[in-house]
Formats: structure tokens, sequence, C-alpha cells
């Protein structure tokens, strides 16, 4: 069946630390995203790709870098200048001009430790 | 500035009472609306989505959303709620173009008790 993978499920962080959570999708859609979710706040988009080999900065952007070097995949890096990473994260992907909605991942759930 | 109101942060229901989740959007097109449903610690599934014709929508699991231009609303029913149907509900807005981006709501929390 074709969805998105997001990996790990869980993920700990340390001060000072870089970290990379996957997304891999099968599904052919163009455009992929990132949403942080905290609790009360709802989702808030960090980036998005709508094409291999570009992306373009969402609302929350600082802190954090991304690439789309395949169509399959769009990995986020919470770098160490986001000073506040603790949060579920989610990926999400759409057929570009489909209008059909999102497709999400399952989610990981970072912790800095 | 575009934007989604969800107002009731957390609603609590009895198994088989009805329910409506409240969502106002703000947006300067034409707005294409969604629903999408949250079990704790899963990403979010779609329920419905409205981009044109009938105002009222079917979506999964027995839930409609009817689409209300003049009140800027796209409120979520259920006639009869059951024990599973407990979740985080999201409304969304975007629109079909260049980004395909949806602004999110923060999110109502639906409680259901037997």
């Amino acid at each position: 069946d074709g969805g998105i993978t997001q990996s790990p499920k869980y993920l700990f962080r340390k001060e000072g630390q870089n970290v990379t959570l996957s997304c891999e999708q099968n599904l052919n859609h163009d455009a992929m995203y990132w949403y942080r979710q905290d609790p009360g706040q709802g989702l808030r988009l960090i980036y998005y790709s709508q094409i291999v080999n570009d992306f373009q900065k969402g609302d929350i952007a600082e802190g954090y870098s991304v690439s789309r070097e395949k169509k399959e995949s769009f990995p986020l890096t919470v770098t160490s200048a986001q000073k506040n990473p603790t949060a579920f994260y989610l990926c999400a992907s759409i057929r570009k001009g489909a209008g059909y909605g999102y497709t999400f991942g399952s989610g990981t759930r970072l912790t800095v430790v | 500035a575009q934007s989604v109101t969800q107002p009731d942060i957390h609603i609590t229901v009895s198994e088989g009472a009805s329910l409506e989740l409240r969502c106002n959007y703000s947006y300067g097109a034409t707005p294409y609306l969604f629903w999408y449903v949250q079990s704790p610690g899963q990403g979010l599934q779609l329920l419905l989505k409205y981009f044109s014709g009938d105002t009222l929508v079917q979506g999964i699991k027995g839930f409609e959303a009817e689409f209300k231009r003049s009140q800027s609303s796209f409120n979520l029913r259920k006639p009869s709620v059951h024990w599973s149907d407990a979740a985080e509900y999201f409304c969304a807005v975007g629109s079909l173009g260049n980004t395909d981006k949806l602004i999110f709501g923060t999110g109502t929390r639906l409680q259901v008790f037997p």
C-alpha cells in the first residue's frame, strides 16, 4: 500500500546535537511538507518542497534545514540552533494541484534530554 | 491575514449524543476546506473536504460538514457520537495553486463519555 513513512517514531536529542528526521513517500506525490505540532498550537509549517531540488521556508523555519534530492524523500534536520525542539513532527505530501488534501505520516516525537 | 479559528479547545459529549465542532476561517480567495482527525501519537486522517458545489459534504465515519460562506464557517457534525470518535479534530483551509499549503486551526479535543 502507498503511504508516508516517518522514522524514527521516537527520537531523543542531547543539547547541541543535530538530528535528522526521515520522511519517505511512495505515493508519487509532488509536494512534501514538514509541520511541527505543539499542544494548543495546532500545526505550524516548517518547510515545504514542491519539486525535487527546491524547497521554501514556512512560518517557523529557523533552526531547521531540509533537502529534496529525490521525489520520494524529504528529510528534516533539527539543528542545535533550534532552542526548543521538543515537539511532535509531522510530514505530509500531496499531488500538486489535485486538491485531495494532504496525506500525513504517523509522526516523530522528538525530545531533548 | 489568512487564518482558521476553532473556538472550542475541548468538548465533552455522551456516547450517542449529537456533535458539532465549530470552524471559522478568514481567506481572501475561494477557500478549500478540510477536516482532519488525529488519534493520540498518530498522524492526521482526512475526514472530508469541500471545494465547490453542494455546501453539505459527507465524509468518512458518519461525519458531515456544512460550508456557509456568509458566516465564513465550516462546522463539522455527527448525529450520534461513538466512543471511538474521541480524538483531536483539526479544521484547515487552503487553495489549489502554486503551493497547495494548508493553514490549520489549533484543534478541538473531543472526549466521549459512555
